[in-house]
């Protein structure tokens, strides 16, 4: 098994609603992470767990929360967001954190905040 | 400051053709260098990589080339095939978690 899904594929909310994205991996990755992209730019990375461990936060505001209940699944938590956050989030998986580690992407969620 | 560039937002090639796909860094710390394709409402699919102590890597179509001392890589496809068409990401890493993207290059092989 060489995917990464996430589910789900498109979601819209309101900006006082609490939503989740799913993740997950079943290639033994010990890496995982939350990247957004928006129209027309690359990936912007978010978050890195490592081990399960949350690693890297990249300066992203607290109305996004991650959690990686096990080695395999990675949730992002979405509490009052604003429309700017409409994107495309991305998840990811990696061997391991360190470098010369390819990262395998799953299709995305394509989030609209209204 | 963009680390990584692709200078070229749009690429079009004839079927059978070559495709050459540029990407140029600033940071000498850059040591793993990888190529992603991309198709509209998709995550980014693994192309190819290479490492800075080589200076070419192949796999099929696509090779990929590395001038370090030009701070240049670049993505051969060929021969070109229509289903080739898609946002071709340059990225590059130093031996850290972080992936830096490029903007990248939207490629369209004309049958």
């Amino acid at each position: 098994d060489t995917e990464v899904t996430q589910t789900p594929k498109h979601l819209v909310m309101g900006m006082t609603n609490k939503k989740s994205l799913k993740c997950e991996q079943h290639m033994g990755h010990r890496a995982m992470y939350w990247y957004k992209q928006k129209a027309k730019k690359p990936p912007e990375l978010m978050f890195v767990y490592s081990y399960e461990k949350l690693s890297i936060n990249e300066s992203v505001p607290s109305r996004f929360s991650p959690e990686c209940p096990n080695s395999s699944l990675l949730n992002l938590h979405l509490h009052a967001l604003q429309p700017e956050d409409s994107a495309l989030y991305l998840c990811a998986s990696s061997h391991s954190d360190r470098g010369g580690n390819e990262q395998f992407f799953g299709p995305g969620t394509r989030l609209t905040v209204l | 400051d963009q680390q990584v560039k692709q200078n070229s937002p749009s690429l079009s090639v004839q079927e059978g053709r070559i495709s050459i796909l540029n990407c140029d860094y600033t940071n000498s710390m850059f040591d793993y260098f990888l190529w992603y394709k991309k198709y509209p409402a998709e995550g980014p699919t693994f192309l190819i990589s290479i490492s800075s102590i080589k200076d070419k890597n192949e796999d099929g179509r696509f090779t990929v080339f590395l001038n370090k001392s030009a701070k240049h890589l670049s993505l051969h496809i060929v021969p070109s095939q229509p289903g080739d068409s898609a946002v071709y990401f340059c990225a590059a890493s130093d031996s850290s978690y972080k992936l830096i993207f490029g903007s990248g290059t939207r490629l369209l092989v004309r049958p």
